[in-house]
């Protein structure tokens, strides 16, 4: 799996767009970029993943560049319950192996008042 | 009700006994996975299983056995704890799904152990 790395912290004031970065020059071809997220002490999260293509749910929205060796992903009106460490994680996705994922130590976001 | 949920929340145990913590889930996954978390780290995976005919290790397994009970049930055991296991457990799912789902997995609350 290709290596990745985010900033430790953050801080994003409420109401605003958090663009948490994440760089992972080594990835291949087959691999997607996953965003999860840990509430202080709580199971992860999955929030959104992508390929190639830009993409967007209900939680966020993901931009990944042409070349692939980074990403964004884009909280568009920041929350105080958006607080939280956001985890980038490239990994294949290839159902004949395991969905073994590694979890770094992330980025922790402080969305303050 | 919680998709995955797990138990006991919190433990308190002594070196040298043995402990088991339990996870079940509701969403009809095959694939189990159990992972700790030490403050400040990201999480590491112990186990993981396919189905429950397959049991896998992780990176850190040493010192963890599992059982696949149903498909439903993944339970994590410690022989014998040590200090040193003092962490936070998660458990968590996910389904072969197609392509990028493949990957989304969903956790549990977590399991708070501590060993003295």
């Amino acid at each position: 799996d290709a290596k990745t790395t985010q900033p430790t912290s953050m801080d994003c004031a409420e109401g605003r767009a958090a663009n948490l970065p994440c760089n992972h020059s080594t990835i291949s071809g087959n691999e997607y970029v996953y965003w999860y997220r840990q509430i202080h002490s709580q199971g992860p999260q999955y929030i959104i993943h992508g390929l190639k293509n830009n993409e967007t749910n209900e939680m966020a929205s993901l931009i990944i560049t042409e070349d692939r060796k980074s990403s964004t992903l884009i909280l568009p009106h920041a929350t105080l319950r958006d607080t939280a460490v956001y985890y980038c994680i490239v990994r294949v996705a290839n159902t004949g192996t395991a969905s073994k994922l590694t979890f770094g130590t992330g980025t922790r976001l402080q969305v303050t008042l | 009700d919680a998709d995955v949920t797990q138990t006991p929340r919190n433990r308190i145990t002594k070196t040298g006994k043995r402990i088991m913590l339990e996870c079940s889930q509701t969403k009809g996954h095959d694939r189990m996975y159990w992972y700790r978390q030490d403050p400040g780290l990201g999480l590491r995976l112990i186990y993981y299983s396919f189905d429950v005919k397959d049991i896998n290790k992780g990176e850190i397994s040493d010192g963890y056995s599992v059982s696949r009970q149903a498909q439903a049930k993944f339970s994590l055991s410690l022989e014998s704890a040590i200090p040193n296991q003092t962490a936070l457990y998660f458990c968590a799912t996910s389904d072969p799904g197609t392509s990028g789902r493949y990957n989304e997995q969903f956790f549990g609350p977590g399991t708070r152990l501590t060993v003295l």
